[in-house]
């Protein structure tokens, strides 16, 4: 079946400092990923669509340039946090599609 | 944007009893999908629903694509442990690409 792997699954980092997400679809290539954003106790937020060789597209209230998206090839997305502050903290969650939409393990990403 | 409310938001059951969960939406959806979250990981697809009507089984979960299809429904028989988590619906809203929706969520905790 269709495999999405996410690394890491969790990093710590100190505000001001820049984090990159990777997102991997494993046996199946990914022309659109999704990456998604949910705080505690509530339900996951699509941040931005990731499209192979052109620029992400981004929810209404998402700052592209704070959340840099790379989709360089058919099997990679990646999600930089830049300049992090605390209440970037969240749980980062990347998704490919193929028959049907499969999820990562997701990020725990901490700003101290 | 557009939300899926779920209810109910959480429950607490016994081991061995059924559940029910619903999702409503004011918009119609082609698609339902029924995910479940366990702590720290992403989401997992338990079931898919294409069709107004539609009932689908797997396992011990049962779902419905409701006749007005702004609605779909979870069922959970003789409940185990290891059903504790956080149970979402989701779906692509018409018209929005293939972005999926996601539903606020229901928390399950299943007593011994």
């Amino acid at each position: 079946g269709a495999v999405v792997s996410q690394h890491p699954s969790w990093v710590i980092c100190k505000s001001g400092t820049s984090v990159k997400i990777e997102c991997r679809s494993l046996d199946f290539q990914a022309t659109t990923m999704f990456w998604y954003r949910q705080f505690p106790k509530q339900s996951l937020m699509l941040m931005a669509t990731s499209n192979e060789g052109s620029k992400a597209t981004y929810e209404q209230g998402v700052e592209k340039d704070k959340f840099l998206i790379n989709h360089a090839s058919l099997t990679l997305s990646t999600l930089t946090v830049t300049s992090a502050h605390p209440e970037d903290s969240s749980f980062y969650i990347c998704s490919a599609r193929r028959d049907g939409y499969t999820f990562g393990s997701g990020t725990r990403l901490t700003v101290v | 944007g557009q939300q899926l409310n779920q209810s109910p938001q959480s429950m607490f059951i016994q081991e061995g009893e059924d559940v029910s969960m619903n999702c409503t939406s004011s918009s119609i959806f082609n698609t339902w999908l029924w995910y479940k979250q366990d702590p720290g990981e992403g989401p997992v697809l338990l079931i898919a629903l294409y069709k107004a009507g539609e009932l689908t089984s797997n396992g011990r979960l049962t779902a419905q694509f409701g006749i007005t299809r702004k609605d779909s429904f979870l069922n959970i028989s003789a409940s185990i442990p290891s059903d504790v988590g956080i149970y979402f619906c989701a779906g692509p809203l018409p018209g929005g690409g293939n972005k999926l929706t996601f539903g606020t969520g229901t928390q399950l905790k299943v007593e011994l």
